[in-house]
């Protein structure tokens, strides 16, 4: 079975500024995928990022961006330049491919990130 | 109506009735799912349906009952449930069928159990 790890059960920074927030796995898998969920308050959950396991290359989508360390099983979430919309719940996701498409996510227990203005 | 959703939001419910939660997604996907975000565990799946078909079943107990009548319709039948299965309820689709596309989740419905 596979677990996921968020450490930081909340953080806080202030706008403008940089922050990252921290997720381990642990999997005996070697074709999964991984994924940043956010959920503000009230609202529903939307992806804010995704990295398949066989790529090498950390993805980026606008100012997010993660550091995937595969051997170290560490997949982190860099918000650069952090707005006020950022304040959610930050869900760290594991999914194990079986090629049948259908795959549940394993989630951690979420980091609390607030964006002070 | 766009992406998924789900009725009702908000759902009070005593120990002894029955009622049900329904989902829909609107994105031709052809994989469903039931999750439970309870507030002191992580977000836990509970059912997966790929095609209409019930491909996974994470221990749930016998009280929950999910329904796929099509791809686009999911449905979970309570009854006679616990307090401690109060919580909020998320779906989600995905395409399925052996192609790969992230999970979209509809909003959820908070349920109370008295």
């Amino acid at each position: 079975a596979q677990t996921v790890t968020q450490s930081q059960p909340e953080m806080s920074v202030q706008e403008a500024e940089t922050v990252t927030l921290s997720c381990t796995y642990d999997t005996s898998e070697s074709n999964y995928y991984l994924f940043w969920y956010k959920q503000p308050p009230s609202r529903q959950m939307i992806l804010v990022i995704r990295q398949e396991a066989y790529k090498q290359q950390n993805a980026t989508e606008n100012r997010f961006s993660v550091n995937f360390q595969k051997a170290a099983k560490s997949f982190s979430l860099k918000i650069s330049d952090s707005q006020l919309g950022d304040t959610a719940m930050y869900f760290c996701a594991f999914m194990m491919y079986s090629g049948g498409g259908a795959d549940g996510l394993t989630f951690g227990k979420g980091t609390h990130l607030i964006i002070q203005p | 109506e766009t992406g998924v959703t789900q009725t009702p939001r908000h759902l009070v419910m005593g120990m002894t009735n029955k009622k049900s939660l329904k989902c829909e997604q609107h994105l031709g996907h052809n994989a469903m799912y039931w999750y439970k975000q309870s507030a002191k565990k992580p977000l836990e799946l509970m059912f997966v349906y790929n095609f209409k078909e019930q491909t996974e079943n994470n221990s749930v107990p016998s009280r929950f009952s999910p329904e796929c009548p099509n791809s686009s319709h999911l449905f979970l039948h309570l009854h006679t449930l616990q307090p401690e299965d109060s919580a909020l309820y998320l779906c989600a689709s995905s395409q399925g069928g052996g192609r790969f596309t992230e999970q979209f989740f509809g909003p959820g419905t908070r349920l109370t159990v008295l």
